[in-house]
């Protein structure tokens, strides 16, 4: 068990509908990233936030969008779905940042099917 | 630009063989951060080790082994005496130092047979 949290484990919806995937990092850990794992594209890094604020942003589209919250945990939120959003969607956390000195623990992912 | 190359998609031993799964990456930095980590066929991420750009020393732990060559840009795995329930997709990440974009190689399965 990483100690990070993700819900919903899986998740079904239909083309066009909106999702809200929802993560809370490890204790004490202020660095929060989105990891989206597909067939095709493989594990592509979307975006990072630390301590509230946004820092890296990866290759994310415009249809989704994250925020971390006080309290630190953090939720995706992706929009106008389509097929090919089919995805598992890893949250990750860090004490500090990965390019720094820290080690990066994953979620066990949020499986989103788009019908 | 950063890349992780590991070039071998699939592999398949059988219990007991030792087995290397390699990972090449590309950098201009001085300074990164290689990294492995294991997918279960349960889905989630494992760490597995981290390892920074100017430590080159080999690491072993328990069965497991880590060859680290800056002359070829190389980090490999090693599974000694291979088992069962060392089947999963195995991959190789490299992260700048300074950035927190992690950049995955396409992961190699490893398949390990009674």
């Amino acid at each position: 068990d990483s100690g990070v949290t993700q819900t919903p484990k899986h998740l079904i919806t239909a083309t066009g509908q909106r999702v809200t995937l929802r993560c809370s990092p490890r204790s004490g850990d202020l660095s929060v990233y989105w990891y989206q794992q597909s067939l095709d594209q493989g594990l592509q890094f979307l975006i990072q936030y630390y301590n509230g604020e946004e820092r890296a942003k990866g290759n994310i589209l415009e249809r989704f969008s994250a925020q971390q919250f006080p309290d630190l945990h953090s939720e995706l939120n992706l929009s106008s779905l389509e097929l090919g959003d089919s995805a598992l969607y890893f949250c990750a956390s860090s004490p500090t940042g990965v390019g720094n000195t820290g080690e990066l623990f994953f979620g066990e992912g949020s499986r989103l099917t788009v019908l | 630009a950063q890349k992780v190359t590991q070039a071998q998609t699939e592999i398949s031993v059988v219990e007991k063989e030792d087995v290397t799964l390699d990972c090449v990456y590309e950098t201009r930095d001085t300074t990164y951060y290689l990294f492995w980590y294991k997918q279960p066929p349960s889905g989630e991420l494992v760490f597995l080790i981290r390892r920074n750009s100017f430590d080159e020393q080999n690491e072993i732990s328990g069965r497991y082994s880590w060859n680290f060559q800056k002359s070829t840009s190389s980090f490999n795995f090693t599974i000694t005496a291979s088992q069962v329930v060392d089947s999963a997709v195995y991959f190789c990440a490299l992260v700048q130092g300074g950035s927190e974009k992690l950049v995955f190689g396409k992961g190699t399965k490893l398949t390990v047979n009674p």
